[in-house]
């Protein structure tokens, strides 16, 4: 199966500036990727599919990149509601599968 | 706007079956694709399979054909039932609405979860 790789497992960055999460596949999964918010004791929230469209309410700030291998999710501005874990998810080989997660720390 | 509720047992003893159901409201199993996805500390998130309205499955291979996941649409529910059960098996099992035919894409709506217990 493919497998997810998410780097760092842990970002520790400050309100109002940048982060970058990155997930880098075991094989070309084309342009296949969704990208999933989880705040500790809720359900995952979509975020991105399809590598860089945003869902129904996903702030602009939100921003989807990648192909083939590797893949980021990248956040300006950050907000306070931001500090989540963030996990990517594949689509192109049955079983689709996720990445571990990183958790995105003040 | 579609919404789903798991329901079943927290507790299960080792080798019985967990049996899970999952409502669905706002809206119809007709005609999307639904799954099931737990999520541990060890195991992270997993896919476990997904049901179409017209009672296609597929599973993960990785769950050895202990799954059986089913579809009622007169109650607007579908369910899993996961045998033999350890451990390992101790998780929040989610379910959730695939984006598109064959489940081939994103999750969304996701139900809130249910966290099940392996123990005895």
């Amino acid at each position: 199966e493919v497998v997810l790789t998410q780097s760092p497992a842990t970002l520790s960055v400050s309100p109002g500036e940048r982060a970058t999460l990155s997930c880098r596949a075991s094989e070309s999964v084309g342009g296949s990727i969704s990208w999933y918010q989880q705040i500790p004791g809720q359900a995952p929230r979509l975020l991105i599919y399809g590598t860089s469209t945003r869902a129904t309410g996903t702030p602009r700030r939100f921003y989807g990149s990648g192909s083939g291998t590797e893949f980021a999710l990248t956040i300006t501005s950050l907000q306070s509601e931001d500090f989540a874990f963030y996990y990517c998810q594949q689509y192109y080989y049955w079983p689709y599968t996720f990445g571990q997660g990183t958790n995105l720390d003040i | 706007q579609v919404r789903l509720q798991e329901s079943g047992p927290g507790l299960v003893r080792p080798s019985e079956t967990l049996s899970l159901t999952c409502s669905v409201s706002g809206g119809s199993v007709s005609p999307s694709f639904w799954t099931w996805i737990r999520q541990s500390p060890t195991k992270g998130l997993e896919l476990i399979g997904y049901i179409s309205y017209t009672a296609t499955v597929n599973y993960n291979p990785s769950l050895k054909s202990r799954a059986t996941i089913s579809m009622d649409t007169s109650t607007n529910q579908f369910s899993l039932k996961l045998m033999s059960v350890t451990a390992s098996d101790t998780a929040v099992y989610y379910c959730a609405k695939c984006s598109s035919v064959d489940c081939a894409g994103w999750f969304d709506p996701w139900g809130q979860g249910t966290l099940v217990t392996v123990s005895s």
